[in-house]
């Protein structure tokens, strides 16, 4: 089983739409959780950390449930500049371990 | 103002060659990682230094040797290339908290292609 597992998608889906994205991780001992995105050709950035209480930041809402060792990102009305790959992505004693990554196109 | 900066950007090589990336941030960060990103497109993180001091090291052949002239850079060398090692290796650095990398902030990557 991969540490940190996520559908490689392609999500395809019009503006305005709302996309949830969902990844699982293999280590219970797992300490904090962080979303990053990445441009197509472009180094990762940090989009948002994930906390258990969950947190917002504009369109953007992260949960974390530590019980089922799952994570899920929902984008609210989707823009065209949404288009990217999600990475989730889970600290394990120090190490990030990235997922593979959830592409996004949203389309006009 | 580029806060972590790689060189070169692209580098085609032959195989059995031997080849250098180098790596600086003016972020001030402790701590300096170089990541590999296949064409698979899973990012993994081959080596740490906090420090100037290596604090992770995976499982990655011998030939890749980072060297950390001071916290400020951390370079990757490269010998024998093979095909393989053809990937996108970006670097990173970040603070440690309590033993936890704070946000990461990545170099623009090297795209390597052996022959």
């Amino acid at each position: 089983r991969k540490e940190v597992e996520q559908d490689p998608g392609p999500f395809n889906v019009p503006e305005g739409a709302t996309v949830a994205f969902n990844c699982t991780y293999s280590n219970s001992a797992s300490q904090s959780f962080f979303w990053y995105r990445q441009d197509c050709r472009k180094e990762p950035k940090l989009l948002m950390s994930v906390y258990s209480s969950g947190n917002e930041d504009g369109r953007f809402t992260a949960q974390l449930n530590r019980a089922s060792q799952y994570i899920s990102l929902l984008i609210r009305d989707s823009k065209l500049s949404d288009s990217a790959t999600y990475l989730c992505v889970v600290n394990e004693g120090g190490k990030l371990i990235f997922g593979q990554g959830t592409e996004l196109s949203v389309k006009p | 103002d580029t806060a972590v900066s790689q060189t070169p950007k692209y580098l085609v090589t032959q195989m059995g060659n031997d080849k250098s990336i180098k790596c600086e941030q003016n972020l001030g960060h402790d701590t300096m990682y170089w990541y590999k990103q296949d064409s698979k497109k899973f990012l993994k993180i081959m080596f740490s230094y906090n420090n100037k001091e290596l604090i992770i090291n995976e499982t990655v052949p011998n030939r890749f040797s980072p060297k950390s002239p001071d916290k400020a850079h951390l370079n990757l060398h490269i010998n024998s290339l093979e095909l393989g090692d053809s990937a996108v290796y970006f670097c990173a650095s970040s603070q440690v908290l309590a033993g936890n990398p704070d946000t990461q902030y990545f170099g623009p990557g090297t795209r390597l292609t052996v022959l």
